[in-house]
């Protein structure tokens, strides 16, 4: 099964708003609500940031929300700030009852 | 607070199994099941298989069926992933992390595998 397809990079100046896109199927990010996204900081494990397409964990800002159309699910990052400098990772539940990554996405503050 | 701490890094020559330990606290080890998710050097997330710590049943990825193992010992709250016939494409930092649904709620700090001969 290949990876769900994320753009490689996104860039942004402090203040503005970025979308990443996370494009799957309908085996799995269409067919199912349970899609989440991870913050990694180099060096760093994983960090979940939203849950089932649009819950934030408790102590994750609102600036981060998340969305889903059909098989693209999205993560937006609003008022970017440098330590939003990061990899992101969407991930999703799939029919065959595993778990699939996307595979990455370098976001840059400028 | 919820912790899971990874036992320490490892050196295996090709050919050679690894067997890696995640000791999990501050929540109930058996109401979490718990992933293993690998990271290549300068590579993504590829998740490797979960098991069920109530009960030990376990789903592996298609890639890893036959080479990996995951079990647990709800004595310790420790949960166990071993790699058979290593290859040097499996140098990479494993994690173990603990998910409730949908999604992977928390991490361990991670176990770095070099496979070299």
């Amino acid at each position: 099964q290949s990876a769900l397809t994320q753009p490689a990079s996104v860039s942004g100046s402090p203040g503005q708003s970025i979308t990443i896109s996370c494009t799957g199927t309908s085996s799995d990010v269409g067919g199912y609500n349970y899609v989440s996204w991870y913050q990694q900081h180099p060096g760093k494990a994983p960090k979940l940031m939203i849950y089932e397409v649009s819950n934030r964990p408790s102590g994750v800002s609102n600036r981060f929300s998340g969305s889903k159309s059909g098989n693209t699910a999205s993560l937006t990052i609003s008022g970017l700030q440098a330590e939003d400098e990061a990899d992101y990772y969407c991930s999703s539940y799939t029919s065959s009852s595993t778990r699939i990554f996307g595979g990455g996405t370098k976001l840059t503050v400028l | 607070q919820v912790q899971l701490v990874q036992s320490g890094a490892e050196v295996k020559k090709p050919g050679a199994s690894v067997k890696v330990s995640c000791k999990a606290s501050g929540y109930t080890f058996t109401d979490y099941y718990m992933h293993w998710v690998r990271q290549a050097p300068g590579q993504g997330l590829e998740w490797m298989g979960r098991i069920n710590p109530n009960s030990g049943g376990t789903d592996y990825a298609q890639k890893f069926q036959g080479r990996v193992t995951m079990t647990r010992d709800t004595s310790i709250n420790t949960a166990y992933m071993e790699l058979s016939r290593l290859r040097s494409d499996d140098t990479a930092v494993y994690y173990c992390a603990g998910a409730g649904s949908g999604s992977f709620d928390f991490w361990g700090q991670g176990t770095l595998v070099t496979v070299s001969s």
